[in-house]
């Protein structure tokens, strides 16, 4: 079974740019997860989606973040523009039962 | 808000020697209670988890208890393995809310 797929694995960007991050879930896993991780922290929700519909978004950033989940599969998040403490991995995940599964992460570096 | 709280940050063992990681929470409504390890650069890996009416669940090396009582678990690796060294996240479920929350992380090193 494949596993979450996420791109890119590293993004370098500077203050005031835009940034990008893509997630192919689990097959069959309806519930999407975006988390933010700072070094030294846990992982922080931003947005959960149940198929294509936004469960929980309370922590996101909306002046500045935005996700979207296409016809409930994929998932893109979005940063605009990028402040430097944006820096941190974000993470997708999908769901089955109790567990959450992650992908690898995307690494993002605000400059 | 931290419903999840992993107090220390690290913790160095020998190889062979228990391992015992703690986790606080303070919402008594979650429903599961988990334990996801994760090495640099990649994201966390499901360990272990344990349903909010068990006390015990064992895999292997590895065993998680639950006192609700004191909303308190923790996890016990036995025997420890150098392999075993990464970061180890606590979190917590509530089912119905799809709401996961994760402790800070305590770094494992097993010492060969």
């Amino acid at each position: 079974e494949a596993g979450v797929a996420q791109s890119p694995r590293y993004k370098i960007i500077e203050k005031r740019q835009s940034v990008a991050f893509w997630c192919n879930p689990i097959s069959g896993h309806a519930t999407l997860y975006w988390y933010q991780q700072i070094l030294g922290q846990g992982p922080k929700l931003l947005i959960q989606f149940q198929n294509n519909g936004v469960v929980d978004d309370s922590q996101l950033p909306k002046d500045r973040f935005s996700a979207e989940r296409l016809k409930g599969v994929d998932s893109t998040l979005k940063i605009q523009p990028a402040k430097l403490e944006d820096s941190a991995v974000y993470l997708c995940a999908s769901r089955t039962g109790e567990k959450l599964f992650f992908g690898s992460g995307t690494q993002l570096s605000v400059l | 808000d931290q419903q999840v709280k992993q107090n220390s940050p690290s913790l160095s063992v020998q190889e062979g020697r228990i391992s015992i990681l703690n986790c606080d929470y303070t919402n008594s409504m979650f429903d599961y209670f988990l334990w996801y390890k994760k090495y640099p650069a990649e994201g966390p890996t499901f360990l272990i988890s344990i349903s909010s009416i068990k006390d015990k669940n064992e895999d292997g090396r590895f065993t998680v208890f639950l006192n609700k009582s004191a909303k308190h678990l923790s996890l016990h690796i036995v025997p420890s393995q150098p392999g075993d060294s990464a970061v180890y996240f606590c979190a917590a479920l509530l089912y119905e809310g799809n709401d996961m929350r994760f402790g800070a992380g305590t770094r494992l090193t097993v010492k060969p």
